[in-house]
């Protein structure tokens, strides 16, 4: 498809199951990007991929979040021993390359409940 | 380092009014700066940018913002308010110098009264 795509789009679960969110963003984007927001809240962000780069993993809020970007494309974000606060919409973008004068395009989020 | 400010976090105007919502940054460089919206239980759109062309942007659904660089500030504005502008509306820039360039402000969010 054209723009960035995440599945699933919703998400419910356990409190303590792992879970993953997938997202494909644009192609040929370089960079990628994933946000939480919580009901009501702005977006906080997670973890920046851009290119062949190390990820920027500055705002994984524990060590139970992790990401990957495979092939320099797709990723996913996983959740291990999901908990109650874990729920939110999370959002992934890219833009064509990390740079100053490119938009960032955003997927639809993925909404995940912890129960 | 960047950062962004929204200056309200809610604004209420009157359908046929004007809109101001106000946004101010902070940067070491020449920041590029954004505006998304964020219609309930969708995803985020692009509004406009700033790239350090011309100083007003004009963006989609009749949005304009202006960059004052003295001010340090990129507030957005419309002419008159309507219905379907009803949002969150976020402001965003972009700088050089970290590896996550983007920042987000904490968000606004519209309503539009009858």
């Amino acid at each position: 498809g054209a723009g960035v795509s995440q599945s699933p789009s919703n998400k419910v679960t356990e409190k303590g199951k792992d879970v993953e969110l997938r997202c494909d963003p644009i192609s040929g984007h370089t960079a990628l990007y994933w946000y939480r927001q919580s009901l009501g809240q702005g977006l906080e962000f997670l973890i920046y991929f851009q290119g062949n780069s190390a990820p920027d993993k500055s705002g994984l809020p524990s060590d139970r979040f992790s990401a990957e970007r495979t092939g320099g494309s797709v990723s996913t974000l996983t959740i291990q021993r999901t908990q109650q606060e874990d729920s939110a919409v999370y959002l992934c973008a890219s833009s064509l390359y990390g740079g100053l004068n490119t938009e960032a395009f955003f997927g639809q989020g993925t909404r995940l409940t912890v129960v | 380092a960047q950062s962004v400010t929204q200056l309200d976090s809610h604004v209420s105007v009157s359908e046929g009014t004007p809109v101001l919502l106000r946004c101010n940054y902070s940067s070491s460089y020449s920041p590029s700066l954004f505006w998304y919206v964020q219609h309930p239980n969708k995803g985020l759109q692009l509004l406009l940018k700033y790239t350090s062309a011309a100083t007003l942007v004009k963006g989609i659904n009749g949005f304009e913002a202006e960059f004052k660089k003295s001010e340090t500030s990129f507030h957005l504005t419309k002419p008159s308010a309507h219905m379907s502008d009803a949002a969150e509306y976020f402001c965003v820039v972009r700088a050089p110098g970290n590896n996550n360039d983007m920042r987000f402000g904490a968000g606004t969010r519209l309503t539009v009264k009858p």
